[in-house]
């Protein structure tokens, strides 16, 4: 199986900071790289797929990028409402995998 | 509205079982390939499944092949998956999931709970 390690596990960052968040593969997946959201008793929100492509409705403020092993998942001038977990997934293999999670917390 | 609805968790007994349903509605749910993933209390997300649109082709994490068994029903826009053979390490909200593009899950169900403890 594809294992999936995100860095770091936790975060603390103000309101209207930059914020990157990194996800390394066991092996290559290409693009197949997507990022979630998760709130507190909510199901996971899809942020970004193919590595770097927004989602309908995300913000801008998010943004991805990466390829082959090492993707980033980063978000400039930080709002209220993003402090959450954040997931990586791959997609490449037919055994999905996620990342531990990232939890990013108001500082 | 596109919307997905778990229902069918519970308490159960370890080495007990479960049929998970999913609803769908507000798509073509016959075009989609559709997965089921877990969330144990106070921990990440784990795939568990996916299942074809035609449901001919299904996929399963290592914990779960040989006791789980997913499948969809597409004259009732419907998913299931059932749990056998359930084990306290089963506990964990489980969420079914639309794929879109490059195999992303876009929509998500609000997660039905289960729970194995004796």
């Amino acid at each position: 199986d594809i294992q999936m390690t995100q860095s770091p596990s936790s975060l603390s960052a103000s309101v209207g900071d930059r914020v990157t968040i990194t996800c390394r593969a066991s092996q290559s997946i290409s693009s197949y790289l997507n990022w979630y959201q998760q709130k507190p008793g909510k199901a996971p929100k899809l942020l970004i797929y193919a590595a770097s492509t927004l989602q309908s409705g995300v913000p801008s403020r998010f943004s991805g990028s990466g390829s082959g092993t090492g993707f980033t998942l980063t978000i400039t001038s930080l709002q209220p409402e993003d402090f959450a977990t954040y997931y990586c997934q791959q997609s490449f293999s037919t055994l999905y995998t996620f990342g531990q999670g990232t939890k990013l917390e108001i500082k | 509205e596109v919307q997905l609805v778990e229902s069918g968790g519970g308490l159960v007994q370890p080495g007990g079982s479960l049929r998970l349903s999913c609803a769908a509605s507000g798509f073509t749910f016959t075009s989609y390939e559709m997965n089921w993933v877990r969330q144990a209390p106070g921990k990440g997300l784990e795939w568990v499944s996916y299942i074809s649109s035609s449901g001919e082709t299904m996929y399963y994490a290592d914990s779960v092949r040989g006791r789980f068994t997913i499948s969809r029903d597409n004259a009732k826009n419907s998913l299931y998956l059932q749990t056998n053979s359930l084990r306290a390490e089963d506990t964990a909200v489980y969420y079914c999931a639309r794929e879109y593009s490059w195999n992303a899950l876009d929509i998500w169900g609000q997660g039905t709970m289960v729970t194995v403890s004796s």
